[in-house]
C-alpha cells in the first residue's frame, strides 16, 4: 500500500513568511511523528500525535512552530515568521500505534529553505 | 536524559570489505528499544531493525548483523562483504517505553563503499 507522503517536497520562502508542511500517514496508523533534520543538529524530534491529540510537543523549538492533526489522519506543521535557522528537512513518520515497540515509517521529507 | 552517540562520522571502505558501525546509548530506563535506520542518497529513512532492552540476542539478516551488549550500552551494526548499494547514512536511535515512541537519534555515520 501507499507509504507516508509529504508535501511539498521542496519549499523556498522568504524570511518572515509563514509556511505549512503537510503529512499524509499510512492508512490505519494512529501515531504520527514530526522530526527535523538539519546539518548542525542531526535528526530532532519535534512533536507526536496519537489520534488527534499531541501528548508530546516537547521538541517544538519555539512558539512559532505549531502542528495539528485532523480526522486522525493528515497533519500540518506550521512555521510562522520563518527564520533562516528554520531551514532544514522536515520528516514525518507514522506507526501503527504510539510506543517504541511499533516501528516508524518515514516519508520523503520536505526540504525548507528560508532566504 | 537519553542520548545516542555514533562516534564515526564517516567511514570509507572498498567493496567486499566488512564494516562495523558503532552505536552507544544512554538511558536510565529499564525498558527501551534500539533501532537502526538507513538513509540512502534519495533521502528517505528506511527501517532496518528494532531490539528491545530485554532481548540481547544478536541478530543476523543476510549480510547485516547486530550486536547488542547492555554491559557496554552498545548496539553495533556490521555489514559483511559490503556493496556499493550499502552507501548511505546510517542512524542509530533510542526509544524509551514511556515516552510515546519518540526516537532519539545519533548523529549518523556516512558509509561510502567504493567499487
Amino acid at each position: 500500500g501507499a507509504g507516508v507522503s509529504q508535501s511539498p517536497s521542496n519549499k523556498v520562502t522568504e524570511k518572515g513568511k509563514d509556511v505549512e508542511l503537510r503529512c499524509d500517514p499510512i492508512s490505519g496508523h494512529t501515531a504520527l511523528y514530526w522530526y527535523r533534520q538539519s546539518l548542525g543538529q542531526g535528526l530532532e524530534f519535534l512533536i507526536y500525535f496519537q489520534g488527534n491529540s499531541a501528548p508530546d510537543k516537547s521538541g517544538l523549538p519555539s512558539d512559532r512552530f505549531s502542528a495539528e492533526r485532523t480526522g486522525g489522519s493528515v497533519s500540518t506543521l506550521t512555521i510562522q515568521r520563518t527564520q533562516q535557522e528554520d531551514s532544514a528537512v522536515y520528516l514525518c513518520a507514522s506507526s501503527l500505534d504510539e510506543g517504541s515497540r511499533y516501528e516508524q515509517y518515514f516519508g520523503p521529507g520536505t526540504r525548507l529553505t528560508v532566504t | 536524559a537519553q542520548k545516542v552517540t555514533q562516534a564515526q562520522t564517516e567511514i570509507s571502505v572498498v567493496e567486499k570489505e566488512d564494516v562495523t558501525l558503532d552505536c552507544v546509548y544512554e538511558t536510565r530506563d529499564t525498558t527501551y528499544y534500539l533501532f537502526w535506520y538507513k538513509q540512502p542518497p534519495s533521502g528517505e529513512l528506511v527501517f532496518l531493525i528494532r531490539r528491545n532492552s530485554f532481548d540481547e540476542q544478536n541478530e543476523i539478516s543476510g549480510r547485516y548483523s547486530w550486536n547488542f551488549q547492555k554491559s557496554t550500552s552498545s548496539f553495533n551494526f556490521t555489514i559483511t562483504a559490503s556493496q556499493v548499494v550499502d552507501s548511505a547514512v546510517y542512524f542509530c536511535a533510542l526509544g524509551v517505553n514511556n515516552q510515546g515512541g519518540k526516537l532519539i537519534f545519533g548523529q549518523g555515520t556516512e558509509l561510502s563503499v567504493k567499487p
